[in-house]
C-alpha cells in the first residue's frame, strides 16, 4: 500500500493569509495522479485538484495544485472564511490501490 | 446536475449486515464506475471497493475482501454496498463516489486509478456490541 503523509496536521493561519499544504507518498505516484479534497464539518469530500494541478470544475483559482514523483502541494492564496476545513491528498497512480493522506485541519488563527 | 443519493443511517448489531443503497442521476449511470469510500468518526478516508455498473464486474480493498459486496441495479441507476459481520470498529460514515478513470503504465504492465468528482451525502452506520 501507497502511504501518503500529510503535513502539517494542523495549520493555524488568519484569512487573507497564504496556506501551504504539504503531501508526501511512500513511492513514485505514476503520472503524478494525485487529487486534493476539501472536506468541512458534516459534508462530504470535495474535489479541487486532479493530476497534481488540474483544478476540477468550479474550484476558484486561488486554489493551486503542484508537485510530481513522491512530494506535492497544495497552496491556498488570499485565505477565505470558507476555505477553512480539512484537506485530504489522494494517489490514483500505483498498481497498489487508492490512498488517501490523513488530512490536514486548517483553522482560524 | 451529477447527484448521488444514499439511503438513511443504520444501526445495527455486531455480527448483522448492513445494505446502503446510492441513487445516481444527472448522467449516464453505466458510463462511471461506482467506489465506496468510508470515513470513521474524527478520523480519514478509507477506500473499499468498487462497481462497473456496466460490467458488474468489482473490486474491494485486501481488508473487506469476503466481507462486502457492492451491489448495482441499473435499471434503477443504484448501486448499492453490503457489510456483513459487522464489528464496532465499522461504525463510520459511508460514501459512494462517482469515479474518473486514468491509466498509467508501470513495470510491463497498463493500470486504472480512480479520482472522485461526486459524492454522496453519506449514510451513517452504526454498530453496537
Amino acid at each position: 500500500e501507497t502511504i501518503l503523509t500529510q503535513s502539517p496536521g494542523t495549520l493555524s493561519l488568519s484569512p487573507g493569509e497564504r496556506a501551504t499544504l504539504s503531501c508526501r507518498a511512500s513511492q513514485n505516484v505514476n503520472n503524478n495522479y494525485l487529487a486534493w479534497y476539501q472536506q468541512k464539518p458534516g459534508q462530504a469530500p470535495r474535489l479541487l485538484i486532479y493530476g497534481a494541478s488540474s483544478r476540477a470544475t468550479g474550484i476558484p483559482d486561488r486554489f493551486t495544485g503542484s508537485g510530481s514523483g513522491t512530494d506535492f502541494t497544495l497552496t491556498i492564496n488570499r485565505l477565505e472564511p470558507e476555505d477553512f476545513a480539512v484537506y485530504y491528498c489522494q494517489q490514483y497512480g500505483t498498481s497498489l490501490g487508492y490512498t488517501f493522506g490523513q488530512g490536514t485541519k486548517l483553522e482560524i488563527k | 446536475q451529477v447527484q448521488l443519493v444514499q439511503s438513511g443511517a443504520e444501526v445495527k448489531k455486531a455480527g448483522a449486515s448492513v445494505k446502503v443503497s446510492c441513487k445516481a442521476s444527472g448522467y449516464t449511470f453505466s458510463d462511471y464506475y461506482i467506489h465506496w469510500v468510508r470515513q470513521a468518526p474524527g478520523q480519514g478516508l478509507e477506500w473499499m471497493g468498487w462497481i462497473n455498473p456496466n460490467s458488474g464486474a468489482a473490486k474491494y480493498a485486501q481488508r473487506f475482501q469476503g466481507r462486502v459486496s457492492v451491489p448495482w441495479d441499473t435499471s434503477i441507476t443504484t448501486a448499492y454496498m453490503e457489510l456483513t459481520w459487522l464489528r464496532s470498529d465499522d461504525t463510520a460514515m459511508y460514501y459512494c463516489a462517482r469515479g474518473i478513470r486514468r491509466s498509467f503504465s508501470y513495470g510491463s504492465g497498463t493500470y486504472w486509478g480512480y479520482y472522485f468528482d461526486y459524492w454522496g451525502q453519506g449514510t451513517l452506520v452504526t454498530v453496537s456490541s
